[in-house]
């Protein structure tokens, strides 16, 4: 089955970059995605990747896959305070359901 | 705007307990999930759905059951709650057709303490 790894902390200080990675199991990933949640909250989308795709940016956001070594990595630029949150990767396969890493929890310094 | 509304937001049962979890979505989705997050562990999925009536085992579906009785709703029942389940709660919902993203539209957590 799809299995998902993710590291579980990082620190960054307020305006620095931070880079957060994944690696996936299953080749046939058709999509991988970035979910972020917010303390007390559900999971919100943030990006997503098509699998034909090794890069998309979408403002301060820049995602990396690496098909060969399933690799996945999300590059936030400018980290703000409101960046404070968990950040999952998740990938789906062909049968619609989402394999979800562990999640990783992102502290910004002001 | 999509909206995922789960019933509780907080809970406490007793050990034993029937314990009924709500999910309403609006947005015409046919596909349903219901995932536990506990810390260290991410997510994991308990059931999901296809469609009205159907159901599917996820990963840890033991102790655990659904129901879908109309397309809109789809509850989680623990028929006897027990300490181990003690857990936030995600209901998430998104579209059938496969030649979509397959983004999920979460709820925003039921967070279950069981004593």
């Amino acid at each position: 089955g799809e299995d998902v790894e993710q590291s579980l902390f990082l620190s960054v200080r307020e305006g620095d970059s931070s880079v957060i990675n994944c690696t996936y199991t299953d080749s046939s990933s058709t999509y991988l995605y970035w979910y972020k949640q917010e303390p007390g909250a559900g999971l919100q989308l943030l990006t997503y990747i098509f699998s034909n795709m090794d890069m998309k940016q979408d403002q301060r956001l820049t995602v990396l896959l690496n098909k060969k070594d399933k690799h996945l990595s999300l590059r936030i630029a400018d980290t703000q305070t409101g960046d404070s949150a968990i950040y999952f990767c998740a990938e789906r396969s062909g049968n619609n359901r989402l394999a979800f890493g562990k999640g990783n929890q992102v502290v910004v310094i002001p | 705007d999509v909206k995922v509304t789960q019933s509780s937001r907080y809970l406490v049962k007793r050990t034993g307990e029937k314990v009924f979890l709500e999910c309403v979505q609006d947005m015409d989705h046919e596909n349903m999930f219901w995932y536990r997050q506990d810390p260290g562990l991410g997510l994991r999925l308990i059931y999901f759905s296809y469609d009205v009536k159907m159901k599917e085992k996820g990963d840890i579906p033991e102790g655990y059951s659904v129901s879908r009785e109309k397309k809109e709703r789809f509850s989680l029942i623990l028929e006897s709650a027990s300490t181990n389940q003690t857990s936030m709660y995600l209901c998430a919902s998104s579209y059938g057709n496969s030649g979509n993203t397959g983004e999920l539209f979460f709820g925003e957590g039921s967070r279950l303490t069981v004593l």
